[in-house]
């Protein structure tokens, strides 16, 4: 079934360390995204891709760092720039590029900090 | 305001009409959107209504769209405790080359049984 994969589901960070949490997709979609939510808020933007090897800043970019060297594969990593990194952290994917339809979204991955 | 907003919480009665409302910021957007979360879990996509519409039915969902007020409610009839989740509304807004999402702070619908 096509769809899009977070791993892992759950994920731990010590203090000063990099963490990468990966998302693939297996729908052909042109553009992905990274959103963070946190409790009793919406999801906000952190990069978004719309084609292979560009990617853009969303709201809150800070601390976080992006790639997007396949088609299929978007990885966020989480730098020890980001001092409030616990959250919950979901990927989606469009199919149209400039995007203007639904966005398809992965389970998430669960950061916290040990 | 910039913020999509939305009620932080709803309790109904099972088999009782479930409506959940949402005030958007963005009379430009092409679609808007009604995503379902559940425990632990990524958004759903639930229905979405094109910005020429007033109305979009499907099965126990309705959408309603007063584009006027900018206000965007989703109806649940016959509410389940399957439908215990939370409930965003999303808008579309063009930013730097391409059409986002931008969610609301989710409503948290409780069925009591």
């Amino acid at each position: 079934d096509g769809g899009i994969t977070q791993s892992p589901k759950y994920l731990f960070r010590k203090e000063g360390q990099n963490v990468t949490l990966s998302c693939e997709q297996n729908l052909n979609h042109d553009a992905m995204y990274w959103y963070r939510q946190d409790p009793g808020q919406g999801l906000r933007l952190i990069y978004y891709s719309q084609i292979v090897n560009d990617f853009q800043k969303g709201d809150i970019a800070e601390g976080y760092s992006v790639s997007r060297e396949k088609k299929e594969s978007f990885p966020l990593t989480v730098t020890s720039a980001q001092k409030n990194p616990t959250a919950f952290y979901l990927c989606a994917s469009i199919g149209d590029r400039g995007g203007d339809g639904p966005q398809h979204f992965g389970d998430g991955t669960r950061l916290s900090i040990l | 305001g910039e913020d999509v907003e939305q009620s932080l919480f709803l309790s109904v009665r099972e088999g009782d009409s479930s409506v959940i409302n949402c005030t958007y910021t963005d009379s430009s957007s092409t679609y808007l959107y009604w995503y379902k979360q559940e425990p632990g879990a990524g958004l759903q996509l639930l229905t979405y209504i094109f910005s020429n519409m007033d109305m979009k039915q499907d099965q126990r969902l309705t959408v309603l769209l007063n584009k006027k007020d900018k206000h965007l409610s989703l109806r649940i009839a016959d509410t389940q405790t399957g439908d215990s989740a939370i409930y965003f509304c999303a808008e579309t807004r063009w930013q730097t080359g391409a059409n986002n999402l931008f969610f609301g702070t989710g409503t948290r619908l409780t069925v009591i049984p």
